[in-house]
């Protein structure tokens, strides 16, 4: 149990589009879902936190106006990468926590953004 | 950012062999959990360790967690070329509500 799909796996996208990438929990409600992003070989680092029905909480650094951060339902948060450039090629990982008292954390499995 | 910081970053063994990663982290948590991630994958949950606990088993991993020297160690045992990953630990910080705060990983190679 405890799924997040994401989609897509992959995509290729010309400088200047956008790009949205979507995460569901196929299973349970997410309430809280959390944006990673990560270069090559190196660690997760956090982008922002969904919350259903209110806006993102984005981290230090992190340009809310470029990554747009939707979280409308119980399963479904999206990612939109705004106006995209090369520099915004990455890997990006969206999380849910999983309820309860329990701290355990699922993991889509990934978005590789290459912009051209 | 409250990043922990691992070490070895890069570890390479034979299969049959042991392999020890460490995780330092800064200030005080809640709980540390190990994550594994294989190559342009997403992770997977190895095993949580909660702040009043000093060491906890799971099938032939072994975390331990000192929480007077801020740090953390995931032990494999007979290790095997499938367990050839990027291992992470991560936290959640007192009072960082619920986000999940990653180390810089491990990326271990298990050569047959």
């Amino acid at each position: 149990g405890a799924v997040v799909s994401q989609h897509p796996s992959w995509v290729i996208c010309k400088s200047g589009t956008s790009v949205k990438i979507e995460c569901r929990s196929l299973d349970f409600q997410a309430t809280t879902m959390f944006w990673y992003r990560q270069f090559p070989k190196q660690s997760l680092m956090l982008m922002a936190t969904s919350n259903e029905g209110s806006k993102a909480t984005y981290e230090q650094g992190v340009e809310k106006d470029k990554f747009l951060i939707n979280h409308a339902s119980l399963t479904l948060s999206t990612l939109t990468v705004t106006s995209a450039h090369p520099e915004d090629s990455s890997f990006y990982i969206c999380s849910a926590r999983v309820g309860g008292g329990y701290y355990g954390y699922t993991f889509g499995s990934g978005t590789r953004l290459t912009v051209v | 950012s409250q990043q922990g910081e691992e070490d070895p970053q890069a570890l390479s063994i034979q299969e049959g062999e042991n392999a020890t990663m460490n995780c330092s982290y800064k200030t005080s948590i809640n709980n540390l959990q190990w994550y594994r991630q294989n190559s342009g994958r997403g992770l997977v949950h190895l095993i949580l360790i909660r702040s009043n606990e000093r060491e906890k088993h799971s099938g032939r991993l072994r975390v331990t967690l000192d929480t007077s020297k801020k740090s953390s160690s995931l032990l494999i045992t007979a290790s095997r070329a499938a367990d050839t990953a990027s291992y992470f630990c991560a936290t959640v910080f007192t009072g960082g509500g619920n986000k999940l705060t990653f180390g810089t990983g491990t990326q271990l190679k298990v050569e047959l």
